[in-house]
């Protein structure tokens, strides 16, 4: 399985700031995904990350607010920007790939656990 | 589109007792399945997984889960359960076929007492 790294593994921050969490990853993959895990609550998808292009958003999340990066194919970053007391979550990056022995397998990293005041 | 429905929020249970966590979804096509277990304050960890072959699939540590394709149902069980088995667990589905997203039921916390 793939072996997956955040930083930082949890923050605190002030309402109005921004905070960008790293994912990284130790080997290439296809696809890398970033998940919101409200409190009590299930994973929603975020984005999907995309290497060279722009991200590809699910209903309910824009750019402007979750810009995310992935310049290289082990490496991405998420973005919560302007941040507000109803962004406090855990954020998790996620794999996928064919190529590594996890067939069809998606991977969690550890999750940065996000509370804004 | 997708859903996934796990029909306890909350399953209380004694150590040692038998367990069964359920799940549902919903899909005309062919799907893969997976449990992920997340124990307190900790990330997800994939516990088992139906990709094709036999419908029963098991993890390392006594888990079992078994796909019916009739009743849409993919729920996990244990005969025996530990202390170190609380955590919330979740069950999640994905249409085969190119890099579709996982879709996530609510969780069932699992909370086992002595």
């Amino acid at each position: 399985s793939a072996v997956i790294s955040q930083k930082p593994s949890r923050d605190i921050c002030q309402r109005g700031t921004s905070l960008t969490i790293q994912c990284q990853v130790d080997s290439q993959v296809t696809m890398m995904f970033w998940y919101r895990q409200q409190p009590g609550q299930s994973l929603t998808l975020i984005a999907t990350a995309n290497q060279g292009s722009e991200a590809t958003y699910e209903s309910g999340f824009v750019i402007d607010k979750f810009p995310i990066s992935r310049p290289n194919l082990t490496f991405s970053t998420l973005t919560v920007s302007n941040m507000s007391p109803e962004d406090s979550s855990i954020y998790l990056c996620s794999v996928y790939s064919r190529l590594a022995g996890g067939l069809d397998t998606q991977y969690f990293g550890p999750g940065t656990r996000l509370t804004v005041l | 589109a997708q859903s996934v429905t796990q029909l306890d929020s909350q399953v209380p249970v004694f150590e040692e007792a038998p367990v069964e966590l359920r799940c549902n979804y919903s899909s005309s096509v062919s799907v893969y399945l997976f449990w992920y277990v997340q124990y307190p304050n900790q990330g997800l960890q994939l516990l088992l997984k139906y990709l094709s072959g036999s419908t029963l699939v098991e993890s390392i540590n006594g888990f079992e889960a078994e796909f019916n394709k009739s009743q849409t149902s993919f729920h996990l069980r244990k005969p025996s359960v530990h202390i170190s088995d609380t955590a919330e667990y979740f069950c999640a589905v994905r249409d085969t076929g190119g890099y579709n997203k996982l879709i996530f039921g609510a969780g069932t916390r699992l909370a086992v007492h002595p």
